[in-house]
């Protein structure tokens, strides 16, 4: 299985700065037709997830600027350019190139 | 509008067998594979499993495989999850999620509110 590793597990930001999320996979995410299958997902205290990036980097609908994700291979990046209040939550990676499809341990944003 | 909307979930014994729906709404739901992702009380995301449109794929976590079986209904837009052989680890919020386009490259979402199972002798 692909093990999915991020950091950090907790990330106390102060409103209005930068966030960054690292995560690492245990092997290569690139799918036999080139595509690297990472996404990101945030979960807001007490919903369900949604989807903030797809394919390493591109955003998904209706999701502001400031996310952007990078990355290449097995080392990959979330970035949040000015935090809002709205923000706060668990940000997860997710891999689905490979079969079981995993997903990383969280990583825990909330305001200083 | 997408929606899905999960139910069946409950209390049931340790060794007991519950079966989860997911109704869908708002898109072609035969044209879309489909998830079962579940999270224990105050825990991450785990993968639990997927069926392919047509259903003929279907794949599992191996902290499931031979207990739960994922099926669909497409003429009734409706996703399930048969389970048996309940541990008391199974205990978590189950979340039905589609996939967003067919190759799986785009993610999953959106995401139903969940159905709490609870297993507890």
């Amino acid at each position: 299985d692909v093990l999915m590793t991020q950091t950090p597990l907790s990330s106390p930001v102060t409103l209005g700065q930068p966030a960054s999320i690292s995560c690492r996979s245990s092997q290569s995410l690139v799918h036999s037709n080139g595509d690297t299958y990472l996404s990101w997902l945030q979960q807001r205290p007490g919903q369900p997830p949604r989807l903030l990036i797809y394919k390493i980097s591109n955003r998904f609908s209706g999701v502001p600027d400031r996310f952007s994700g990078s990355g290449t291979g097995t080392d990959f990046t979330l970035k949040i350019s000015r935090v809002e209040a709205e923000d706060v939550g668990i940000y997860y990676c997710m891999q689905a190139t490979h079969f079981p499809r995993t997903f990383g341990q969280g990583t825990k944003v909330e305001i200083k | 509008e997408v929606q899905l909307l999960e139910s069946g979930g409950g209390l049931i014994q340790p060794g007991g067998s519950l079966r989860l729906s997911c109704a869908a709404s708002g898109f072609t739901f035969s044209n879309y594979a489909m998830n079962w992702v579940r999270q224990a009380p105050g825990k991450g995301l785990e993968w639990v499993s997927t069926i392919s449109v047509t259903g003929v794929g279907t794949h599992y976590a191996a902290s499931v495989k031979g207990r739960f079986t994922i099926s669909r209904d497409d003429s009734k837009n409706t996703l399930f999850l048969q389970m048996s052989s309940l541990r008391v680890e199974d205990t978590a919020v189950y979340y039905c999620a589609k996939d967003v386009d067919s190759s799986g490259a785009y993610g999953i979402d959106p995401w139903g509110q969940g159905t709490l199972v609870t297993v507890s002798a």
